[in-house]
């Protein structure tokens, strides 16, 4: 079936440093990707819609010049936090919408990140 | 907007158990509904759906019937194994062009052999 790859799947840094999380469609493409966040005993906050080729549409209260979205490909999202805080600090998960598949939405296995 | 409120875990369970995580969904219309499933290591994988009241998704052996006059979304099994130890949410669609689904908070099943 299809799959979602997500990288990395855990990651530590420093305050203040900016750090990737990539997300790909392994055996489809997509167009649309989504990024969510998850505080613990949470529920999955949507951040931000991914447009391949067009700038990504945030959610309220959601800071789009500390999330950097990049959709560059049909295959490929990238999410970057931006000079980093222990804020920052949650499980990051993206979704792919497969339309071949009756847009059928597919996970990444999610990032946890945690800034000291 | 569209939310969904899940009872929150962990619920332990021994082996071929009885399973309720309860769902209830506030909407406007009469959205799809769905269960997704979260194993350890993995990515939420969808588990079942609804779409439109009255219905019945089922998988695995999990259920859940869409009932619009309760607004809820009950997920059942009724008899767990080990290797139903998840997590699992339940989602219905939000109220953007684009349709992301919102989700709850997730429930912790830990099955006891």
């Amino acid at each position: 079936g299809a799959v979602v790859s997500q990288h990395p799947s855990r990651v530590i840094c420093k305050s203040g440093t900016s750090v990737k999380i990539e997300c790909r469609s392994l055996d489809f493409q997509a167009t649309t990707m989504f990024w969510y966040r998850q505080f613990p005993k949470q529920s999955l906050m949507l951040m931000a819609t991914s447009n391949e080729g067009s700038k990504a549409t945030y959610e309220q209260g959601v800071e789009k010049d500390k999330f950097l979205i990049n959709h560059a490909s049909l295959t490929l999202s990238t999410l970057t936090v931006t000079s980093a805080h222990p804020e920052d600090s949650s499980f990051y998960i993206c979704s792919a919408r497969d339309l071949q598949r009756g847009e059928k939405l597919f996970f990444g296995s999610g990032t946890q990140l945690s800034v000291l | 907007g569209n939310s969904v409120t899940q009872m929150e875990g962990p619920v332990t369970l021994s082996e071929e158990a009885f399973l309720t995580i309860n769902c209830t969904y506030t909407a406007t219309g009469y959205p799809s509904l769905f269960w997704y499933v979260q194993y350890p290591g993995e990515g939420l994988q969808l588990l079942l759906k609804a779409t439109k009241a009255d219905d019945k998704g089922s998988n695995k052996g999990f259920e859940a019937t869409y009932r619009k006059e309760t607004t809820s979304f009950h997920l059942e099994k009724g008899s767990v194994q080990v290797s139903d130890s998840a997590v699992y949410f339940c989602a219905l669609p939000g109220n953007s062009g684009n349709t992301p689904l919102v989700f709850g908070k997730g429930t912790r099943l830990s099955v006891i052999a």
